[in-house]
């Protein structure tokens, strides 16, 4: 069985400050883990993903994330975060040999200016 | 840039009523997927679909539901006789081959199914 645990329901920062959103996640096997945010009336839009490599992983608008097996942790961070990056973000694993999803509650995050 | 389309945006139907979700996958996409979210619950797998036919399947996805991919575009749910549990947002997506079986999975905005 596979899951993923999004720890907090909501993170609120100033903008211009670091924005960390945390996920941790639990498979059988080797863990194929991305990233997706939501905005309101939209469908989940694709971030960043880890397959295997390097365990800092870059993707979209910024964003980035650590893959850390000891911690079977996959947070997502952002140097300095903008108004615009308000919404509501979600993790997910998919075990190897699976292709289902896994996603977590979701975080919302909130910038203000 | 192509995405995945789902139509209608919202449907409401009475208990019992049959319903048909449809779905545009991105074109060149080989993988199709539906998802549902209960309101303030997580995002869940009902299915995948590969090849024409079904890959895999949830508990959910039980023998009220069917999939169906009609023709060369449209992937479709249909949920026959429909139940006041089945109120939710159910997302449609699709992913290539092509690049590795991790490739990641594109979601349409979806639809909001309300049933009274």
């Amino acid at each position: 069985a596979q899951s993923v645990a999004q720890p907090e329901d909501q993170v609120n920062v100033a903008e211009g400050n670091p924005l960390t959103v945390k996920c941790t996640y639990s498979v059988s096997g080797n863990p194929y883990l991305f990233w997706y945010v939501q905005y309101p009336n939209r469908g989940l839009q694709f971030l960043l993903k880890y397959i295997t490599g390097d365990n800092l992983v870059k993707g979209s608008y910024g964003f980035e994330a650590e893959f850390n097996k000891s911690q079977t942790s996959f947070h997502l961070k952002k140097p300095s975060a903008l108004v615009s990056d308000s919404a509501l973000y979600f993790c997910a694993v998919r075990d190897v040999n699976d292709y289902k999803l896994s996603f977590g509650a979701g975080t919302t995050v909130t910038v203000r200016a | 840039e192509p995405e995945v389309t789902q139509t209608p945006s919202h449907q409401v139907t009475q208990m019992g009523q049959e319903v048909i979700l449809r779905c545009v996958p991105i074109s060149n996409h080989l993988y199709f997927y539906w998802y549902r979210q209960i309101l303030g619950q997580k995002v869940e797998f009902l299915v995948s679909f590969y090849n024409n036919e079904i890959s895999e399947k949830s508990e959910i996805f039980d023998d009220q539901f069917s999939v169906e991919r009609p023709d060369g575009s449209n992937f479709t749910l249909k949920i026959r006789s429909t139940k006041l549990e089945d109120s939710a947002m159910y997302f449609c997506a699709s992913s290539p081959v092509s690049g590795g079986d991790y490739n990641e999975q594109f979601f349409g905005p979806g639809t909001r199914l309300t049933v009274l």
